[in-house]
């Protein structure tokens, strides 16, 4: 069965430390891996994929993640968390298609709520 | 570039009515998804569809729910009759596959209570 995995419900930094939110899959193919950020009271935003390529991924507000074939994680990291990242991080992924193309719907994790205090 | 449309933004209905949800997605996307997220049950797909054809609807709970997306810009998702059950905050995505992005982009969403 395809799934992602986020084994840590909630994550709490001190500002300015950084912080690593973590994500596993299991897919069939080449997964296209993705996250997104859910800010109370909103939809969720797109922060970062991978589909190919270098397996460090660097996306919006200074957040990047990494992509690890051989231990099918994708976690997100940052290197100095701000109090305004606080937020609930969903980790995507989408199974490539028999054509190699994603077949586009989206598997999502449970969310992993970050919380960085002052 | 206006983002996912979606309407009404809060919506509180008696136990047995009928709720009519409806998205309005980002122009030139061909994929639209609903989505249901609850506490207790986090982010669910409940239906897409491709180029204005449901692909998979297997995420729907019961015959109650409905989808339909009768052209390219416009979807609706409709309850029918509604039970407390359903309350939840319901999003609309859309999505292009045509040049491998892939990437979902989200509607504010509905919230929606059912007493």
């Amino acid at each position: 069965a395809q799934s992602v995995a986020q084994p840590e419900d909630q994550v709490n930094v001190a500002e300015g430390n950084p912080l690593t939110v973590k994500c596993t899959y299991s897919v069939s193919g080449n997964p296209y891996l993705f996250w997104y950020v859910q800010y109370p009271n909103r939809g969720l935003q797109f922060l970062l994929k991978y589909i190919t390529g270098d397996n460090l991924v660097k996306g919006s507000y200074g957040f990047e993640a990494e992509f690890n074939k051989s231990q099918t994680s994708f976690h997100l990291k940052k290197p100095s968390a701000l109090v305004s990242d606080s937020a609930l991080y969903f980790c995507a992924v989408t199974p490539a298609g028999r054509y190699g193309g994603s077949q586009g719907n989206l598997i999502f994790g449970k969310g992993t709520k970050l919380s960085v205090k002052p | 570039d206006a983002g996912v449309i979606q309407s009404p933004r809060h919506e509180v209905t008696e136990m047995g009515q009928e709720v009519t949800l409806r998205c309005k997605p980002i122009s030139g996307h061909n994929s639209l998804f609903w989505y249901r997220q609850t506490m207790m049950r986090g982010l669910e797909l409940l239906i897409y569809f491709n180029n204005n054809v449901p692909i998979d609807d297997s995420g729907m709970p019961e015959d109650r729910f409905s989808a339909k997306m009768p052209n390219a810009s416009f979807s609706t998702l409709k309850i029918q009759p509604s039970e407390p059950r359903d309350s939840a905050v319901y999003f609309c995505a859309s999505s292009t596959t045509g040049d491998s992005s892939y990437e979902q982009y989200f509607g504010p969403g509905t919230r929606l209570t059912v007493t």
